[in-house]
């Protein structure tokens, strides 16, 4: 079975500054990741995901994200970070071989903070 | 936005009382899946169907069981609530597998069981 860990629970900066989530994942077969974002008292949408390509996938609301086979991990970064960026980020891991039916495999979230 | 609701929004309910929540889609999505979030936990799949009348359970299906009559409708019941049921309901949709296609989710029910 497929594992992911989001390395810090909480993470808060100051507007304008870079911003970097790490999520590593644990899997014994080739992998699909992905990044969700829950504002506030709001359900869960797509940042972007990998599925295969180019390592690193671009996103929406300027964020990115670089899979790194070797150190299994598949970190979300934003060169310049807004109030409206204040959210809860989730990486998430699903099976890349076998069938379509893979079920999605959520970390535990990063509580991203932006202070002015 | 992916026409998704979730009925009722919020509820409060005794233990050992009976549950239903309803998620309703205007996309006419294949997959519709149950989660739960908890603090600490991230989501967690309760059960999803990738048909009608075609289920499967996920990571925390004790306690949980679901129906899916129509393309448009997914119900998830609670037999009997405790207190450890108390947490926030997400559906999602997707149109083809979980395993690469995007989720979308609706707005939540959060459920309190006393």
């Amino acid at each position: 079975a497929q594992s992911v860990t989001q390395l810090d629970s909480q993470v808060p900066v100051f507007e304008e500054a870079p911003v970097e989530l790490r999520c590593n994942y644990s899997s014994s077969v080739s992998v699909y990741l992905f990044w969700y974002v829950q504002y506030p008292n709001q359900g869960l949408q797509l940042l972007l995901k990998y599925l295969s390509g180019s390592t690193l996938v671009k996103g929406i609301n300027g964020f990115e994200a670089e899979f790194n086979k070797s150190q299994t991990s598949f970190h979300l970064r934003k060169p310049s970070v807004h109030i409206s960026d204040t959210a809860e980020y989730f990486c998430a891991v699903s099976r890349a071989s076998g069938g379509s039916n893979y079920k999605l495999t959520f970390g535990k979230g990063t509580l991203l903070t932006v202070n002015p | 936005d992916a026409g998704i609701t979730q009925s009722p929004r919020h509820k409060v309910t005794e233990t050992g009382t009976p549950v239903t929540l309803r998620c309703h889609q205007t996309e006419n999505h294949r997959y519709m899946y149950w989660y739960r979030q908890d603090p600490g936990h991230g989501l967690r799949l309760i059960h999803y169907s990738y048909g009608v009348k075609d289920t499967d359970k996920g990571e925390v299906s004790d306690g949980y069981s679901v129906s899916r009559s129509k393309t448009e409708d997914f119900l998830l019941t609670l037999e009997s609530a405790t207190s450890s049921q108390t947490s926030v309901y997400f559906c999602a949709i997707s149109d083809r597998g979980p395993s690469t296609d995007t989720q979308y989710f609706g707005p939540g029910t959060r459920l309190t069981v006393l």
